[in-house]
């Protein structure tokens, strides 16, 4: 058990609908990464957060947006939903800025029909 | 890929046999690691290599870094059936705020 906390596991929705995917990091870690894996792109890097705030962005679209709270959880709202946008959506935490070593969430399994 | 890919997309072995699978990257990077993944779940961290180091050993894993030829590769020895997952490169930039993982090696080790 890695400590990074992801609800729901698994959730299945229809195209033009918005979801909500939570990530309770470990206890002491202030950073947090979120991942897009999908059978023919790999992991693509979304976004990550340091302590609340956005500190580096990858191939996030406009229509996800994501934030970390004062409790250092983060949430990844994904809206006006593609058949694309199927994919497991995994979450990560590192103590600090500077990280060695990411520990990853068991994912949300996200399908669009 | 955002940064790295790695070479072999799969590999299948016998229990026993040595894996090796390969990661190369395009930018400078501060460090670059290794993860394993089991089927649809998280990733788990397996060794991390900087920038000025060769050679990297921890138990029956061995990782190298040429960083002349932007390239890394990860050796198993004398694979076990519990090795059957995939393994992805990650290359951590100097900044440290992105981890560019690669599209994965899909190991399979044969009882």
């Amino acid at each position: 058990d890695s400590g990074v906390t992801q609800t729901p596991k698994h959730l299945i929705t229809a195209t033009g609908q918005r979801v909500t995917l939570r990530c309770s990091p470990r206890s002491g870690d202030l950073s947090v990464y979120w991942y897009q894996q999908s059978l023919d792109q790999g992991l693509q890097f979304l976004i990550q957060y340091y302590n609340g705030e956005e500190r580096a962005k990858g191939n996030i679209l406009e229509r996800f947006s994501a934030q970390q709270f004062p409790d250092l959880h983060s949430e990844l709202n994904l809206s006006s939903l593609e058949l694309g946008d199927s994919a497991l959506y995994f979450c990560a935490s590192s103590e600090g800025q500077r990280n060695e070593k990411l520990f990853f969430g068991s994912g949300t399994q996200l399908s669009v029909l | 890929s955002q940064q790295g890919e790695e070479d072999p997309q799969a590999l299948s072995i016998q229990e026993g046999e040595n894996a090796t699978m390969n990661c190369s990257y395009k930018t400078s990077i501060n460090n670059l690691q290794w993860y394993r993944q089991n089927s649809g779940r998280g990733l788990v961290h397996l060794i991390l290599i900087r920038s000025n180091e060769r050679e990297k050993h921890s138990g029956r894993l061995r990782v190298t870094l040429d960083t002349s030829k932007k390239s890394s590769s990860l050796l198993i020895t004398a694979s076990r059936a519990a090795d059957t997952a995939s393994y992805f490169c990650a290359t951590v930039l100097y900044n440290f705020n992105k981890f560019y993982f690669g599209s994965g090696t899909k190991l399979n080790v044969k009882p």
